[in-house]
């Protein structure tokens, strides 16, 4: 079993729709979430991060933990073709600094 | 502020040579990370620095991997007799080290191409 498991997609929405992006996790001491956007040929950048369980909002997206599931979730509310990229989910354990990353989800948003 | 800053942005080299790349993470980041993105195997850790501590070489895939970082900053990624499966995107990034929040933030990356 990976460490961290996507969906590799592609997964394709409507402009103006709502894309869920979704991981799970194998390790039930991971204490860190992070999602990373990756546009083709460049490097991931980081857009949400979250602790604690529950949902984390900033602009049109919104992380979601449930850490009795060890299930981490991005969703992007209107989303724009600009979205259109490899959403990269990434863990770090407890005692650990570096990031596990899942294989990704190609997203496509259609216009 | 200026981001992470890698060098080379590319480098092609032949089966055999040694290699260096090059990291400058971001002013007043002290955690510095080095990962490696290939088609097969995903994004990858190979090594971490946390200011004076020994870092933890636990991703490096073998020997002929090495890292060093000087002052606490600039950090250069060694590869001896290069290989071709070592072909991939090598990519390092930095983070302020707290307990929790740990954000690692990405260079632009070193495309190696070994022949």
């Amino acid at each position: 079993q990976k460490e961290v498991e996507q969906n590799s997609g592609p997964l394709s929405v409507p402009e103006g729709a709502i894309a869920s992006l979704n991981c799970t996790y194998s390790d039930r001491v991971s204490q860190s979430f992070f999602w990373y956007r990756q546009y083709s040929g460049k490097s991931p950048e980081l857009i949400m991060s979250i602790y604690s369980n529950g949902d984390k909002e900033d602009g049109r997206f919104t992380a979601q933990l449930n850490k009795a599931s060890q299930y981490v979730s991005l969703l992007i509310r209107d989303s724009q073709p600009s979205d259109s990229a490899t959403y990269l989910c990434a863990v770090i354990r407890t005692g650990r600094r570096a990031l596990t990353f899942g294989s990704g989800t190609r997203l496509q948003v259609q216009p | 502020g200026a981001g992470v800053s890698q060098s080379p942005s590319n480098k092609v080299t032949e089966k055999g040579k040694d290699v260096e790349l090059r990291c400058d993470p971001i002013s007043g980041h002290t955690a510095l990370y080095w990962y490696r993105q290939s088609l097969g195997q995903g994004l990858e850790f190979l090594i971490y620095f946390q200011g004076n501590s020994a870092p933890d070489k636990s991703g490096l895939p073998s020997d002929r991997f090495s890292a060093e970082r000087t002052g606490g900053s600039v950090s250069t990624l060694t590869i001896q007799r290069t290989q071709q499966e070592d072909s991939a995107v090598y990519l390092c990034a930095s983070s302020l080290s707290t307990s929790r929040d740990n954000e690692q933030f990405f260079g632009p990356g070193t495309r190696l191409t070994v022949l």
